[in-house]
């Protein structure tokens, strides 16, 4: 079936840029997002890409998207502390034909260091 | 703003009981998802609903239910709750079932099964 992976942990320091890294395998999927989650709090959408592009910015955030390799990345420049949380990756697909869904990654911990 | 409300955000039971956890949204969405977060799992889908009395079996449905009786109310059932089922529950809420519409989460249950 549909796997999304993306490593666990990421530390930077304030200031440097961060990268996360994300595979997937089914090459149907029309949507990818980058969703975070500060520790206690549900996901909040931070950013998404169509397929069909392989670059999308917004203000400090970067997604790359290589479809022939199904390789995504999210870059934030300038990390600050307030950056530090669980980011994760997900695809869209229809899989049962009723409604779109998303397949998560495991979520990478951001840790930033002062 | 889309709202998704989770009924509470801890929650202790013992082993065997019925658990409800409850899931409302003000956005008129048509579909409705439940999952758990586990460490290292990422989210994985237990059910989703597409309509009014309608659901669809997720990834993991084993040991759950759910009720969707109105559009904004989706409800997850543990018909007997075991120890193995101590986890973080997310519900979303999504528009339609096409385009990049994301979905959106409410702030989850911790709910502990003891």
């Amino acid at each position: 079936g549909e796997d999304v992976e993306q490593s666990l942990f990421l530390s930077v320091r304030e200031g440097d840029s961060s990268v996360i890294n994300c595979t997937y395998t089914d090459s149907s999927s029309t949507y990818l997002y980058w969703y975070k989650q500060e520790p206690g709090a549900g996901l909040q959408l931070l950013t998404y890409i169509f397929s069909n592009m392989d670059m999308k910015q917004d203000q400090r955030l970067t997604v790359l998207l290589n479809k022939k390799d199904k390789h995504l990345s999210l870059r934030i420049a300038d990390t600050q502390t307030g950056d530090s949380a669980i980011y994760f990756c997900a695809e869209s697909s229809y899989r049962s034909g009723s409604a779109r869904q998303l397949t998560f990654g495991s979520g990478t911990q951001l840790t930033v260091l002062p | 703003d889309v709202k998704v409300t989770q009924s509470s955000r801890y929650l202790v039971k013992r082993t065997g009981e019925k658990v409800f956890l409850e899931c409302v949204q003000d956005m008129d969405h048509e579909n409705m998802f439940w999952y758990r977060q586990d460490p290292g799992l990422g989210l994985r889908l237990i059910y989703f609903s597409y309509d009014v009395k309608m659901k669809e079996k997720g990834d993991i449905p084993e040991g759950y239910s759910v009720s969707r009786e109105k559009k904004e109310r989706f409800s997850l059932i543990l018909e007997s709750a075991s120890t193995n089922q101590t986890s973080m529950y997310l519900c979303a809420s999504l528009r339609g079932s096409s385009g990049g519409q994301p979905q959106h989460f409410g702030d989850g249950t911790r709910l502990s099964i003891l």
